[in-house]
């Protein structure tokens, strides 16, 4: 079964509202989530890397204020898309990571959300 | 940031043959992580297999295989006797071993598997 759940899958709002998307793992403690967005056809780009208990790191040209970040138990990351804009349509997807011994890094199955 | 490089936006192979995946990376640390990763339609991104730096031998899982050269930086995947379900996105990322877990991807082969 799915190791990061995230929610919602999908999402269609309108333009100046609110949308915030989670991010869970569920069976180990991720001390450290990340926020992916995905354009059609295109790689994942890294947005901001988020460490529990503390403040969120962003990627250069990520807006810190537009994209809130919060991670607030080693369960648990949410990104909260701010007066969304058309243009924030996109697909986004979280990840959380689990250290050495086994490293790995899981991914949620994403949010695609549609700013109208 | 690292630099992640694949110069396959495309790639097809019949049922049941080998293909080999490109990947190369920019990088000036010794020790890190390579992965590749498998995004299908419903974009679920999957753990195909993994590759420690240090460790010259090439990582297998199955079907998938890697040919590592740490000094050329390229890491490809080799995919045999292929499936109808290994058509996918594939994405190669980079993590290092000392400055932080940030995971680099590259821009992504398609894989089309034709019957």
């Amino acid at each position: 079964g799915a190791v990061v759940s995230q929610h919602p899958s999908w999402v269609i709002c309108k333009s100046g509202t609110s949308v915030k998307i989670e991010c869970r793992s569920l069976d180990f403690q991720a001390t450290t989530m990340f926020w992916y967005r995905q354009f059609p056809k295109q790689s994942l780009m890294l947005m901001a890397t988020s460490n529990e208990g503390s403040k969120a790191t962003y990627e250069q040209g990520v807006e810190k204020d537009k994209f809130l970040i919060n991670h607030a138990s080693l369960t648990l990351s949410t990104l909260t898309v701010t007066s969304a804009h058309p243009e924030d349509s996109s697909f986004y997807i979280c990840s959380a990571y689990s250290p050495l011994p086994n490293e790995k890094l899981f991914f949620g199955s994403g949010t695609q959300l549609s700013v109208l | 940031a690292q630099t992640v490089t694949q110069s396959q936006p495309e790639m097809s192979v019949q049922e049941a043959e080998t293909v080999t995946l490109s990947c190369t990376y920019d990088t000036s640390e010794s020790d890190y992580y390579l992965f590749w990763y498998k995004q299908p339609p419903s974009r679920q991104m999957i753990l195909v297999i993994r590759q420690e730096a240090y460790k010259q031998q090439n990582a297998t899982e199955n079907r998938f295989s890697v040919n590592f050269q740490k000094a050329a930086k390229s890491f490809s995947l080799k995919i045999s006797d292929s499936q109808l379900g290994d058509a996918a996105m594939y994405f190669c990322a980079y993590r290092s071993a000392s400055t932080g877990n940030q995971f680099y991807f590259g821009t992504g082969t398609s894989l089309t598997v034709i019957p």
